[in-house]
């Protein structure tokens, strides 16, 4: 079983509805989870971060996290074709382990 | 106000060689993180340097190794290189925690190929 799991798409939405990636973890001491967004032939990008049970809002992006579950979301609000790119899940053990471990990313492609 | 810079951009090798790898991670950042990216997979931690030590390891044979120097800037080493080291090798620079996280920032990479 993989550490971090997110599906692997692709996953197509037309323009200005919500996009929604999902990703969930093995570990239960993972303490803080990231989204990093990823276009083609460059490098990852961190849009989200969130630490705490519930829903983090910033912009049209919404990070959710359900500890119990083990599970993490974000939602894409009025979805933009800036918006088709990979979106990588990410999670931390610990503060003070920065290792970051990567889910395999989810293709998202926003259709105008 | 650079970001983390990354070089050769592109490079292609043939199995049994070595290649360095060779970043400078962003002004004021102190630890310089490395990943291998596969294609079509996530980004795999391969180590991490802070004050010129290997401060974490990844699940990566001893045929990589690293370094970093005095102004921070790093290398990542790969020797007998094998067919499945084909990918693209991201560095990525931060602010040591010391038990808070300080975010990632992440070059454009350099895409190794194998032949």
């Amino acid at each position: 079983q993989k550490e971090v799991e997110q599906n692997s798409g692709p996953l197509s939405v037309p323009e200005g509805a919500i996009a929604s990636l999902n990703c969930t973890y093995s570990d239960r001491g993972s303490q803080s989870f990231f989204w990093y967004r990823q276009y083609s032939g460059k490098s990852p990008e961190l849009i989200m971060s969130i630490y705490s049970n519930g829903d983090k809002e910033d912009g049209r992006f919404t990070a959710q996290l359900n500890k119990a579950s083990q599970y993490v979301s974000l939602l894409i609000r009025d979805s933009q074709p800036s918006d088709s790119a990979t979106y990588l899940c990410a999670a931390i053990s610990n503060f003070g382990n920065e290792k970051l471990t990567f889910g395999t990313g989810t293709r998202l492609t926003i259709i105008p | 106000d650079a970001g983390v810079t990354q070089s050769p951009t592109h490079l292609i090798k043939t199995r049994g060689q070595q290649v360095t790898l060779r970043c400078s991670p962003k002004s004021g950042h102190d630890t310089v993180s490395w990943y291998q990216q596969a294609l079509g997979q996530g980004p795999q931690f391969i180590f991490q340097y802070y004050e010129e030590e290997e401060r974490q390891r990844g699940n990566f044979p001893d045929r990589f190794s690293g370094h970093q120097f005095p102004n921070y800037s790093s290398e990542l080493n790969v020797n007998a290189l094998l067919l499945g080291d084909s990918a693209l090798y991201l560095c990525a620079s931060s602010l040591a925690g010391w038990g808070v996280w300080q975010p990632q920032h992440f070059g454009d990479g350099t895409r190794l190929s194998i032949l």
